[in-house]
């Protein structure tokens, strides 16, 4: 089946920037996104890319996606406190169902 | 409310007895979809609904997992028997449609069997 790889865990200090990396294998992907899970909470999207485009910009968020190396990534700028969550990498493939990766675990240090 | 409810948000149950998770998607959504993440696991999906009929239970894990969907609207996802190793937090999400790039997700109901 599909696979998404996120690593685990990522730890910065407050004011740099974050980088989240994700991995898929398949090619037939038509929308990729990036999620955020705060304890306790639900699943709420950041952000998503199509996959005929090689970057997106909002806000402090920037997504970039390489195509040939199957390669999304989430740069968050200025990271504060309260972007310590789980980040979770998605794929959507023909639209049925969402493909997810286990999630890395940000945490910021003041 | 606006968002996709779950309920209940907990749920303790002994092993071996059945149990019922709802779902309420976003008024007008016709996509719904259940998904469980198992502690230190990333979500797996379950099942997928376009109105009441269901394309896709590829997910369900054994034949003790079944959902329906009646309406349109309301989702229910029954757990038959159920084992330790279901013990997870089941999520549910809807999408305006099958096409809809966004799903908006629920918080979830966090069941312990034990």
């Amino acid at each position: 089946g599909e696979d998404v790889e996120q690593s685990l865990f990522l730890s910065v200090r407050e004011g740099d920037s974050s980088v989240i990396n994700c991995t898929y294998t398949d090619s037939s992907s038509t929308y990729l996104y990036w999620y955020k899970q705060e304890p306790g909470a639900g699943l709420q999207l950041l952000t998503y890319i199509f996959s005929n485009m090689d970057m997106k910009q909002d806000q402090r968020l920037t997504v970039l996606l390489n195509k040939k190396d199957k390669h999304l990534s989430l740069r968050i700028a200025d990271t504060q406190t309260g972007d310590s969550a789980i980040y979770f990498c998605a794929e959507s493939i023909n639209f049925n169902k969402f493909y997810f990766g286990s999630g890395t675990k940000l945490n910021v240090k003041p | 409310g606006a968002g996709v409810s779950q309920s209940p948000s907990n749920k303790v149950t002994e092993k071996g007895k059945d149990v019922e998770l709802r779902c309420d998607p976003i008024s007008g959504h016709t996509a719904l979809y259940w998904y469980r993440q198992s502690l230190g696991q990333g979500l797996e999906f379950l099942i997928y609904f376009q109105g009441n009929s269901a394309p896709d239970k590829s997910g369900l894990p054994s034949d003790r997992f079944s959902a329906e969907r009646t309406g349109g609207s309301v989702s229910t996802l029954t757990i038959q028997r159920t084992q330790q190793e279901d013990s997870a937090v089941y999520l549910c999400a809807s999408s305006y449609d099958r096409s809809n790039t966004e799903a908006f997700f629920g918080q979830g109901t966090r069941l312990t069997v034990v």
